[in-house]
């Protein structure tokens, strides 16, 4: 099935500042998306992209999908320590599933 | 709506044990999936259910790994024998139909130590 690879593997950023984690892949994605999990807590839905070039914002954070469809991005404007957590993009594999990158942790400091 | 159920929320056993998760999905929720993630990593599929017909089960360790989904609704998932590598939490979640255009709704996990 399809792999993707996820950059960085941790961030470590200071309230206020931004962040942004990319997710990679060899092949074009029919779609993706993106999930949110706290530490101790589940996977939470985000978002789906599905467009070439598509860019959705929820709030402070926008994500978006590559020209090519082989890549994506989420971004965190000014960010809070409710952000903490791990966030995953997730692709589709070869039958009816996902398969889940390594995700990005992010933790933010007061 | 109610969120999807999963018990127990710990399980600690030792090696050679056998344990069993339950989940019940989300209501109206066709597709049933179970995760194994282990520290670090992102969720691994186990198994998906369409209904009660398994889609998918290409990483499932069947040698020591069950699962069924009788009636549709709820499932379990079962280690016998347990081996240490299999310490990890598992996930349960569900969507409305199949397809990797929908969104998983995840349940809280099992946390799975291994002694």
């Amino acid at each position: 099935g399809q792999q993707v690879m996820q950059i960085p593997q941790y961030q470590h950023v200071q309230e206020g500042e931004d962040f942004t984690t990319y997710c990679n892949s060899s092949t074009t994605l029919s779609n993706i998306q993106w999930y949110k999990q706290r530490p101790g807590g589940h996977p939470v839905f985000l978002i789906q992209l599905v467009k070439s070039g598509e860019v959705k914002k929820q709030k402070r954070l926008t994500f978006q999908f590559g020209e090519a469809k082989k890549n994506s991005s989420l971004h965190i404007t000014a960010t809070q320590t409710t952000d903490v957590g791990t966030y995953f993009c997730a692709v589709p594999n070869s039958g009816y599933a996902l398969n889940f990158g390594k995700g990005t942790s992010l933790l933010v400091t007061p | 709506e109610a969120g999807v159920a999963q018990s127990p929320r710990y399980k600690i056993i030792e090696k050679r044990q056998s344990v069993a998760f339950w989940c019940n999905p989300i209501s109206g929720h066709a597709t049933l999936y179970w995760y194994q993630q282990i520290l670090g990593q992102g969720p691994k599929l186990l198994i998906q259910f369409q209904n009660n017909g398994v889609v998918d089960d290409s990483q499932l360790p069947k040698d020591r790994f069950s699962a069924e989904r009788l009636k549709g609704v709820d499932s379990t998932l079962k280690i016998q024998p347990a081996k240490l590598e299999d310490s990890a939490v598992y996930l349960c979640a569900s969507s409305l139909t199949d397809g990797t255009n929908q969104p998983q709704h995840f349940g809280d996990g099992t946390r799975l130590s291994i002694l």
